[in-house]
């Protein structure tokens, strides 16, 4: 079974620039997560998709990012303008279900550097 | 709201020894827990979970926690170091009734010696 798709796996850019992230999770799984990771931290959720849905984006800094998921299947994260504060890994993780004990599954992340 | 506190940043065993990687929780329900281990360049993989069954619950690799609420603690460990466990270990925490939101900790880097 293949796991969590996540493309590029590493993005350099200027300040002030988009940038998209795009993940494809596990077959079969409905809910979809974005968190992302500073150095030395653990990861923070940004937004959690149930099929296409989002369902909490609490965490979303909505001024500057969006995230979307056509078809309850694939998601995109897009930052525009990007800040030197984003850089960090962006992880995307899905699970088959929303239950609270429902393993999620990560990929293995994007690592944004902003110049 | 929800937290897990993992005490030691870094922590230095030697191989063949015993890992002990600590998380105390905070939960105004009972919680569910889990250990993830994060190898340089990748993804967090799941190491064990407690789901309220059994208070000792056993992983991947030879790891096991055990879920103490008396101490609001699941603390990660394993008999015997290896080389390969060398990596960054998350404690994390998920409550009923708030889908399923995972609240890490800031981690553990594990450094195995010779």
């Amino acid at each position: 079974e293949a796991g969590v798709v996540q493309s590029p796996r590493y993005k350099i850019i200027e300040k002030k620039q988009p940038v998209a992230f795009w993940c494809n999770p596990i077959s079969g799984h409905n809910t979809l997560y974005w968190y992302r990771q500073n150095l030395g931290q653990g990861p923070e959720l940004l937004i959690r998709y149930e099929n296409e849905e989002a369902v909490d984006d609490s965490q979303l800094p909505k001024d500057r990012f969006s995230a979307e998921r056509l078809k309850g299947v694939d998601s995109t994260l897009k930052i525009q303008p990007a800040e030197l504060g984003d850089s960090a890994v962006y992880l995307c993780a899905s699970s088959k279900d929303r239950g609270p004990a429902d393993t999620q599954y990560f990929g293995p992340g994007t690592r944004l550097t902003v110049l | 709201a929800q937290s897990v506190t993992q005490l030691g940043s870094h922590v230095s065993v030697s191989e063949g020894a015993l890992v002990l990687l600590r998380c105390n929780y905070s939960s105004s329900v009972p919680p569910y827990l889990f250990w993830y281990v994060q190898y340089p360049n990748q993804g967090l993989q799941l190491l064990l979970k407690y789901t309220s069954a059994a208070t000792l619950v056993k992983g991947i690799n030879g790891f096991e926690a055990e879920f103490k609420k008396s101490e609001t603690s699941f603390h990660l460990t394993k008999p015997s170091a290896h080389m390969s466990d060398a990596a960054e270990y998350f404690c994390a925490v998920s409550r009923g009734g708030g889908g399923n939101k995972l609240t890490f900790g800031t981690g553990t880097q594990l450094k195995v010696e010779l």
